[in-house]
């Protein structure tokens, strides 16, 4: 079955380290994206890609980078920079054109 | 800048009651709207995408509107159940691309055994 796929579910972190979230798709999808949601604050987009090797800032993309290498994947790299990393992150994929979009399960980071 | 809103924020009804879950958007200049579902701590399922050329879409027990010109659209459960229980989520495209979702807040549901 096509899906995308996002791991770990659960991730912990030491203060001061970098994280590596992982997200795959195999639905041919040229579009992907990473949100990040908090409690009472809806989802809110951290970084996006719309063609491989090629990638947007999002409205909170200040302590994160991403890569995209291949089309399947969208890696998201927390960097110690981020202040308030603690949070649920999502990631999406969407087809070309005018088309909605297809979600991962979540990868719930923790800063400990 | 295109902003979403969702009311109410949350919803607690009885099983078996028919409701309506509301979201507005403030520029009505949109290629499309998806409805989503979330559970808690899942990822969203997408339940209605409605393009800007219908006025309304269904699956189910749910059927979705769209009212570009006041910016609305409403999703209609009918004969909700407890597994109906969730995080309804809107989104609209934020560009001219048609990609690039903004999210409402959501509205919480539960519905009562």
């Amino acid at each position: 079955d096509g899906g995308i796929t996002q791991s770990p579910k659960y991730l912990f972190r030491k203060e001061g380290q970098n994280v590596t979230l992982s997200c795959e798709q195999n639905l041919n999808h040229d579009a992907m994206y990473w949100y990040r949601q908090d409690p009472g604050q809806g989802l809110r987009l951290i970084y996006y890609s719309q063609i491989v090797n090629d990638f947007q800032k999002g409205d909170i993309a200040e302590g994160y980078s991403v890569s995209r290498e291949k089309k399947e994947s969208f890696p998201l790299t927390v960097t110690s920079a981020q202040k308030n990393p603690t949070a649920f992150y999502l990631c999406a994929s969407s087809p070309r054109g005018v088309n909605g979009y297809t979600f991962g399960s979540g990868t719930r980071l923790t800063v400990v | 800048k295109q902003e979403v809103t969702q009311i109410p924020a949350a919803l607690s009804v009885p099983e078996g009651e028919n409701l309506v879950l509301n979201c507005s958007f403030t520029d009505s200049a949109i290629y499309n709207l998806q409805w989503f579902r979330q559970d808690p701590g899942k990822g969203l399922t997408s339940l209605l995408l409605i393009q800007s050329s219908q006025r309304e879409q269904t699956s189910g027990r749910l059927n979705a509107s769209l009212d570009k010109s006041s910016g609305r659209s409403t999703l209609y459960i009918a004969a909700s159940q407890p597994g109906d229980s969730a995080t309804y989520l809107c989104a609209v495209p934020r560009d001219n691309y048609g990609q690039n979702f903004v999210f409402g807040p959501g509205t919480r549901l539960s519905v009562l055994p």
